[in-house]
């Protein structure tokens, strides 16, 4: 079946302004999370979700950062008042609870750009 | 502070060798330990995990080796192949089943042919 997407793949924006990543993870799977990667680093967890509700936010650096999954599939990161700091690589995992194993499996990543 | 700490952070080997790569952790309340493989420009993807109720888990030519007394775990190749050249990355997650990732700072593995 399909994996995780993301979109867009890249993403160039001004300081200042407002952006929205989007994951779309694997067909029923009930956790998402989202990490962000910055150049020659490991993935930095940002907030993961266990159905519609955030279970675990502390990840999140600031509250320009928000992330929301309504209806428990598609999720979107939405980061406000964007700064040069925030450019990097935010990747999103889905994952099934009830698994045997925590196997969070990746989407490629949307690459953001502040300038 | 960095919960998984990796070395080296890069590492060239023959074609044929062994790579080794280790990572250590001080939080014992970690349970889960996945390595990831990523390549330029893909997300990381699961190669291999290992719980601490065992001390060795084999996959092809990928090894875990656990020491839950020494908080250590590292990861073999085993005949190593230039496609294998990527980076990878150790993590743990306090929950074995569900939970955020710590991920290491990762090491980029070149195999020569």
């Amino acid at each position: 079946g399909a994996g995780v997407s993301q979109t867009p793949s890249n993403k160039v924006t001004e300081k200042g302004k407002y952006v929205e990543l989007r994951c779309d993870p694997i067909s029923g799977h009930t956790a998402l999370y989202w990490y962000r990667q910055s150049l020659g680093q490991g993935p930095e967890f940002l907030i993961y979700f266990q159905g519609t509700g955030a279970a675990d936010d502390s990840g999140l650096p600031n509250d320009r950062f928000f992330a929301v999954r309504p209806e428990g599939s598609v999720s979107t990161l939405k980061i406000q008042r964007t700064e040069r700091g925030d450019s990097a690589v935010y990747l999103c995992a889905s994952s099934l609870i009830g698994s045997s194993y925590n196997e969070q499996f990746f989407g490629p990543g949307t690459r953001l750009t502040v300038l | 502070q960095q919960q998984v700490k990796q070395s080296p952070q890069s590492l060239i080997v023959q074609k044929g060798g062994i790579s080794i790569i280790n990572c250590a952790y001080e939080n014992t309340a970690f349970d889960y330990f996945p390595w990831y493989q990523q390549f330029p420009g893909k997300g990381p993807a699961l190669l291999i995990a290992i719980r601490p109720d065992v001390s060795e888990k084999k996959e092809g030519r990928f090894t875990i080796s656990f020491n839950k007394s020494a908080k250590q775990f590292s990861l073999h190749i085993m005949d190593s192949q230039p496609g294998d050249s990527a980076t990878y990355f150790c993590a743990a997650s306090r929950g074995s089943t569900l939970g955020r990732l710590y991920f290491g700072r990762g090491t980029q593995l070149t195999v020569w042919p």
